[in-house]
């Protein structure tokens, strides 16, 4: 069984600063995928970025990018220059690659404050 | 547009009243699957479906059914509903697995009194 972890329930952040969202999971599986969500106000889940687990490049989606760190199992999300829009929750995710569930495992969340 | 579509958005019902909450998918994905938010626990899997007529339980099925008739359609049936299920609800659906994009439906926020 897969577990996500995000050990930050709340986080703030001045406009224009950068940020750094933790996530950690645990995994039996040789090959995974791990994403970030953002949930904003209108609750609606949206994929901010994905990383697949055997590529050790981090992946990157404009001003948010990942520090992937497979062998200890962590999953950051940075967001630079954020931006009011920003605001919302977090959610990182695991998915395995094998069997014939396409699940995804969420953390528990971190709720991001932009400051103006 | 592609989409997932949730009815209803907003439902208040009572203990015991039989409630089916809809899912639609105009992107032909095969698989669909249900979620449940509550505070403090992230989103948590209810049921499945790989495909029509082929559906399965997620970490959470008690007191859900579902079924899969058609490839577009994913109903979420409650057919005695409990205050412990007053959650939201998101539908999702993805062509496969891996780094194909699982889309979410708006979500169904259900109270339950």
């Amino acid at each position: 069984a897969q577990t996500v972890t995000q050990s930050q329930p709340e986080m703030s952040v001045q406009e224009a600063e950068t940020v750094t969202l933790s996530c950690t999971y645990d995994t039996s599986e040789s090959d995974y995928y791990l994403f970030w969500y953002k949930q904003p106000p209108s609750r609606q889940m949206i994929l901010v970025i994905r990383q697949e687990a055997y590529k050790q490049q981090n992946a990157t989606e404009n001003r948010f990018s990942v520090n992937f760190q497979k062998a200890a199992k962590s999953f950051s999300l940075k967001i630079s220059d954020s931006q009011l829009g920003d605001a919302a929750m977090y959610f990182c995710a695991s998915e395995s690659s094998g069997g014939s569930n396409y699940k995804l495992t969420f953390g528990k969340g971190t709720l991001l404050t932009v400051n103006p | 547009e592609a989409q997932v579509t949730q009815n209803p958005r907003y439902l208040i019902t009572v203990t015991g009243k039989k409630l089916t909450v809809t899912c639609s998918q105009n992107m032909n994905h095969e698989y669909m699957s249900w979620y449940r938010q509550d505070p403090g626990l992230g989103l948590r899997q209810i049921y499945y479906s790989m495909n029509v007529e082929v559906t399965d339980k997620g970490d959470v099925p008690e007191g859900y059914k579902v079924s899969r008739k058609e490839k577009r359609n994913f109903p979420l049936i409650l057919e005695s509903p409990s205050p412990n299920q007053t959650s939201l609800y998101f539908c999702a659906s993805s062509l496969a697995g891996g780094p194909s994009e699982q889309f979410f439906g708006p979500g169904t926020r259900l109270t339950v009194l």
